[in-house]
């Protein structure tokens, strides 16, 4: 079982809609890092969190420490949101470890 | 991310071949680190530099591969000799904290190298 679990794999979206990706990892940490990649392109980071939320735009990321668990929200979904979403935790091993990615497609 | 220039972009080469990728980060940062991305693994860790000193290459995969940094404002991966296995995108990143996880990172646009 790997250490950083994202759900789902992949996510089609119309549209305006309001999405939510998923992340759960099974060490513990100090950080959990979501990251976005374009198709082709670069490695955005969108938030580092500890506890709580955060917002930024359209985009909202919560952790839960106590469940271990984190989520991305998308609200009013844009074509241009298509993308990969990236969760990766820090923590005792002074390094990052990555989810596999949710590849997300809105379509207009 | 503008912080981090990374060089050549693309690279396409033959096995067996020597190949030297390019990162210059932007300045005050603590920590560089040098990540593979492959579809088969996802992004994995080859080894990070503070204040730049190797601290972990344990995930550099064999000994053909090799990292410098000879300052604050550039780093090398370097691979000799290079085989096919070692197509995939090659991520430099930074960041600007005091930690190597709890500090948000900054990346380059990677190098895409193929080895044919």
């Amino acid at each position: 079982k790997n250490e950083v679990e994202q759900s789902p794999q992949n996510l089609t979206a119309q549209e305006g809609e309001f999405i939510t990706i998923n992340c759960s990892y099974s060490v513990g940490i100090s950080a959990l890092h979501w990251l976005q990649q374009h198709p082709g392109g670069g490695i955005v980071s969108l938030f580092m969190l500890s506890s709580g939320k955060k917002k930024h735009g359209r985009l909202i990321a919560t952790i839960n420490i106590q469940e271990k668990h984190s989520s991305l929200h998308i609200t009013a979904s844009h074509p241009r949101d298509s993308a990969v979403y990236i969760c990766a935790v820090g923590g005792a091993t002074n390094k990052l470890i990555f989810g596999t990615g949710t590849l997300l497609a809105v379509q207009p | 991310d503008a912080g981090v220039i990374q060089s050549p972009r693309h690279e396409v080469t033959e096995m067996g071949q020597e190949v030297t990728l390019r990162c210059k980060p932007i300045s005050g940062h603590d920590y560089l680190f040098w990540y593979r991305q492959t579809m088969m693994r996802g992004l994995e860790l080859l080894i990070y530099f503070n204040n730049n000193v190797p601290i972990d290459d344990s995930g550099m995969p064999e000994d053909r591969f090799s990292a410098k940094m000879p300052n604050a404002s550039f780093s090398t991966l370097k691979i000799q000799p290079s085989e096919p296995r070692d197509s995939a995108v090659y991520f430099c990143a930074i960041t600007l904290g005091p930690s190597s996880y709890n500090s948000p990172l900054h990346f380059g646009n990677g190098t895409r190298l193929t080895v044919t």
